[in-house]
């Protein structure tokens, strides 16, 4: 099982320029996530899912927009970049019961916008 | 609201020394927390969850409800517990929580 796979690793963007950062889970858990973590500020929430069909605001989602694709799939999008969204971003299921709180992350997805 | 702070940024410490790494929370209700690791390069990891009471890597955490804390200890640190400690909550049903800042840990050799 590959748990949780983000794509790419690494990008580098001029500002203004989109990209989209792809996650995709083979947990079979309801719920997904997308962090970005910045050094000195800890991981920030920025939009969730918490099932497919359904995607919610977190703590820091202006300037990006998501997709829920199905169960599996959970993608994150910058229209236009800028160099404030220079970061490491992460994304993370959560299965529907069971333990409460356990999260299950990516690699992360190191960007850097010029 | 469910909240968690974790006052220190960044924690020296020699190795064979013993570490704690404080996490106060607020909550209303019973609590439940974890802490998550980071090591180098790699990704976030469940590393213990205080409902279960375990001892992972040879860390414990109690949780304290006198003094609203879930501290993260070990007696002896090693080289290879240098990471980045997350005291975390578990978040209102789906939506989960920020983790907040963090703790780096370093261990000295």
């Amino acid at each position: 099982n590959a748990g949780v796979t983000q794509t790419p690793k690494f990008q580098v963007l001029k500002t203004g320029q989109s990209m989209t950062l792809q996650c995709a889970q083979d947990m079979n858990h309801n719920s997904m996530y997308w962090y970005r973590q910045d050094p000195g500020m800890g991981l920030r929430l920025i939009y969730y899912s918490a099932s497919e069909g359904t995607t919610d605001k977190g703590e820091v989602p202006n300037g990006y927009n998501v997709s829920r694709l199905n169960k599996r799939e959970f993608s994150l999008r910058l229209e236009s970049a800028a160099p404030s969204q220079t970061s490491v971003y992460f994304c993370a299921t959560k299965r529907t019961g069971g333990i409460t709180g356990e999260l299950f992350f990516g690699e992360g997805s190191r960007l850097t916008v010029l | 609201a469910q909240r968690v702070t974790q006052p220190e940024k960044l924690l020296s410490v020699f190795k064979g020394a013993p570490v704690e790494l404080k996490c106060n929370y607020s909550y209303s209700g019973s609590p439940e927390l974890f802490w998550y690791v980071q090591y180098s390069r790699q990704r976030l990891q469940l590393l213990l969850r205080h409902i279960s009471r375990e001892s992972i890597k040879g860390f414990t955490a109690d949780l304290n409800k006198g003094e609203t804390s879930f501290h993260l200890k070990k007696p002896f640190a090693q080289e290879e517990d240098s990471a980045m400690y997350y005291c975390v909550p578990p978040g209102a049903g789906s939506y989960q929580l920020t983790f907040g800042k963090g703790t780096k840990l370093s261990v000295i050799p």
